[in-house]
């Protein structure tokens, strides 16, 4: 099946520091990785979509320049928290999805997802 | 935009017995309708979809009906085992490259 890799699984930061995160199709091509941000014991809430080589579309409320998204590859996007706080604190998930056509199509697959801390 | 609701937010069951979760959408243009299962600390896992050219499909223990008319998708899991204990968020896709939409999830605990 499709495999979708985060790295790192958890990082503990100091306040005032940047932290990338990165998001890996393994095995398909994604044409789309989504960025939700999950607060415990609530559902995803969708952050960011990037397409490969264009710009991220952000939801309202999500800052751009606080998280930076880049989606160099049609495997590989990352999410930089620029300057983070205590409030940043949260669980980060990526997904991707497939090309139109392709075997896993429009079908979302999910990372393991990234434990971030600020301290 | 659609909206997705889910039902209910928590459940219990106790081993060997079914469990049941419920979710309707809004957007009759809607037409795929997947279901993640999301253990403790990890990402939701992708466990069975249903396409709106079908009524129903079956995984195993796992099976999903979907009632275009009504608007509604259900989560069916037999034989429930203590492993089965995890979050579900159902979730509705209009088709083409458009944004899915997840329900608020439910948690599933089945009591040995």
């Amino acid at each position: 099946g499709a495999v979708v890799s985060q790295h790192p699984s958890r990082v503990i930061c100091k306040s005032g520091t940047s932290v990338k995160i990165e998001c890996r199709s393994l095995d398909f091509q994604a044409t789309t990785m989504f960025w939700y941000r999950q607060f415990p014991k609530q559902s995803l809430m969708l952050m960011a979509t990037s397409n490969e080589g264009s710009k991220a579309t952000y939801e309202q409320g999500v800052e751009k320049d606080k998280f930076l998204i880049n989606h160099a590859s049609l495997t590989l996007s990352t999410l930089t928290v620029t300057s983070a706080h205590p409030e940043d604190s949260s669980f980060y998930i990526c997904s991707a999805r497939g090309l139109a056509g392709g075997p896993v199509q429009e079908t979302q697959y999910f990372g393991p997802g990234t434990r971030l801390l600020v301290l | 935009g659609e909206n997705v609701e889910q039902h209910p937010s928590t459940l219990s069951v106790q081993e060997g017995d079914s469990a049941v979760i419920k979710c309707t959408y809004s957007d009759s243009a809607s037409n795929y309708f997947p279901w993640y299962k999301q253990e403790l600390g990890k990402g939701p896992q992708l466990i069975i979809d249903i396409r709106s050219n079908v009524g129903e499909k079956k995984d195993q223990r796992i099976a999903v009906t979907l009632n275009k008319t009504a608007k509604h998708f259900s989560l069916h899991i037999t034989e429930t085992q203590p492993e089965d204990s995890a979050v579900y968020f159902c979730a509705a896709h209009p088709g083409g490259y458009q944004k899915v939409t997840f329900g608020t999830g439910t948690k599933l605990q089945v009591i040995p």
